[in-house]
């Protein structure tokens, strides 16, 4: 089992719409949890982190924890063609960040 | 603030050479270093681990006398592929650890495209 599991995609998303992804973990005593973006050929770019039990807002972005499921997500809210890269869901454990394999997010106008 | 950078941006090497890439945190001083290699369309794959003034922890499978970790000040972390071969051609990228307010937090850098001829 992955330490940390999400969809590959790709999710196509109508511009406007909202975008649901999901990633699931394994460590039930990580933490501390995170969202990168990441654009064909670059880096990864953090989005937001989480640690407590609930929902983060931040601009269109909205991520939710719930340790008890070991279960985090993330919203896009009014999904915008430049939205459209691959989202990496990663957990922190054992010292370091353990990643999931991302999920592609295609925005269609 | 916590920006990280890496040089060169991309590098062409002929095999059997050697290639540093630099890694620095600019605005932060970074306990952590991490160095990743990314194949296309495949995830990130954590290399090795380096702390400021100690040797760098390589994960399972890493050569390290091949990927040479030097972490020589809180701002400075440098990658030496040695005796580079074609299969070493991928894209690397350095995250670094202790900016910010959230210390598990990590920033990358903006990666290093490695092709070897």
């Amino acid at each position: 089992q992955k330490e940390v599991e999400q969809n590959s995609g790709p999710l196509s998303v109508p511009e406007g719409a909202i975008a649901s992804l999901n990633c699931t973990y394994s460590d039930r005593v990580s933490q501390s949890f995170f969202w990168y973006r990441q654009y064909s050929g670059k880096s990864p770019e953090l989005i937001m982190s989480i640690y407590s039990n609930g929902d983060k807002e931040d601009g269109r972005f909205t991520a939710q924890l719930n340790k008890a499921s070991q279960y985090v997500s993330l919203l896009i809210r009014d999904s915008q063609p430049s939205d459209s890269a691959t989202y990496l869901c990663a957990v922190y454990s054992w010292g370091k960040l353990q990643f999931g394999a991302g999920t592609q997010v295609v925005v269609t106008p | 603030g916590a920006v990280v950078s890496q040089h060169p941006s991309r590098v062409i090497c002929k095999s059997g050479t050697s290639v540093k890439i630099e890694c620095r945190s600019l605005d932060f001083q970074a306990t952590t270093m991490f160095w990743y290699r990314q194949f296309p369309k495949q995830s990130l794959m954590l290399m090795a681990t380096s702390n400021e003034g100690s040797k760098a922890t390589y994960e399972q499978g890493v050569e390290k006398d091949k990927f040479l970790i030097n972490h020589a000040s809180l701002t400075l972390s440098t990658l030496t592929v040695t005796s580079a071969h074609p299969e070493d051609s991928s894209f690397y990228i350095c995250s670094a650890r202790g900016g910010g307010r959230d210390t598990d937090t990590q920033y990358f850098g903006p990666g290093t495209r490695l092709t070897v001829l």
